[in-house]
């Protein structure tokens, strides 16, 4: 079956202790995000990756970091949370067409984050 | 003001009514996406369009690029369609989201 994974799907926490969100997908598709979604603000990109060892920021990058190793995963690293990273996280991935980000996109199932 | 506007952000209905949500959009696309996220959170692609008009079961969508909007139709609306619809824009290497539609349909 087609799917997006994150592990783990609740989590809360302390401000300060270093965690990280895994992703992965079964698909082989070339691009991979993440985003975060708050009340009132919808959906916004964190980081992207259009292929192995290519990554960039998207929107809201900052306290975040990320890596692409391997097409198949690509794991969000909080290094220092703070209370203003509690949201509800989603990964998801694509094909990437001649022309870009062409195909629809596969969504992880989330992660609720707390931060405290 | 935002790149991409829903309307309305609430929806209510009866079983059965026809249901139009609409977004609008300032800025180039190559394509536009309809999400679903259920009460559960998860989140589904339900229609990626560039032009025209693209029908699945009960759901149409139609975009009009000269205008830069799009609607989403329901026709025989059902509780289970309640959810959050998400309108979301494509450049070339990222989406921007609407805010989001909450649809209730009451039996």
């Amino acid at each position: 079956e087609a799917q997006v994974t994150q592990n783990p799907r609740y989590l809360i926490t302390v401000t300060g202790k270093k965690l990280t969100v895994t992703c992965s997908q079964n698909m082989n598709h070339e691009y991979m995000s993440w985003y975060r979604q708050d009340p009132g603000l919808g959906l916004r990109q964190i980081y992207y990756s259009m292929n192995v060892e290519v990554t960039d920021k998207g929107d809201v990058p900052e306290g975040y970091k990320v890596s692409r190793k391997e097409k198949r995963n690509f794991p969000l690293i909080l290094e220092s949370p703070s209370p203003n990273q509690t949201s509800l996280y989603f990964c998801a991935s694509s094909r990437m067409g001649i022309a870009g980000l062409s195909y629809e996109q596969y969504f992880g199932p989330g992660t609720r984050l707390t931060v405290t | 003001k935002n790149e991409v506007e829903q309307s309305p952000q609430n929806l209510t209905a009866q079983e059965g009514e026809f249901i139009t949500i609409n977004c609008s959009y300032s800025v180039g696309i190559s394509a536009l996406h309809w999400l679903q996220q259920h009460p559960g959170g998860g989140i589904v692609s339900l229609f990626m369009l560039s032009s025209g008009k693209k029908k699945h079961g009960r759901l149409i969508a139609t975009i009009n690029i000269q205008e830069k909007h799009s609607s989403l139709h329901i026709t025989a609306s059902h509780p289970r369609d309640s959810a959050v619809y998400i309108c979301a824009v494509r450049g070339t290497d990222k989406l921007i989201f609407g805010t989001g539609t909450r649809l209730q349909v009451f039996p």
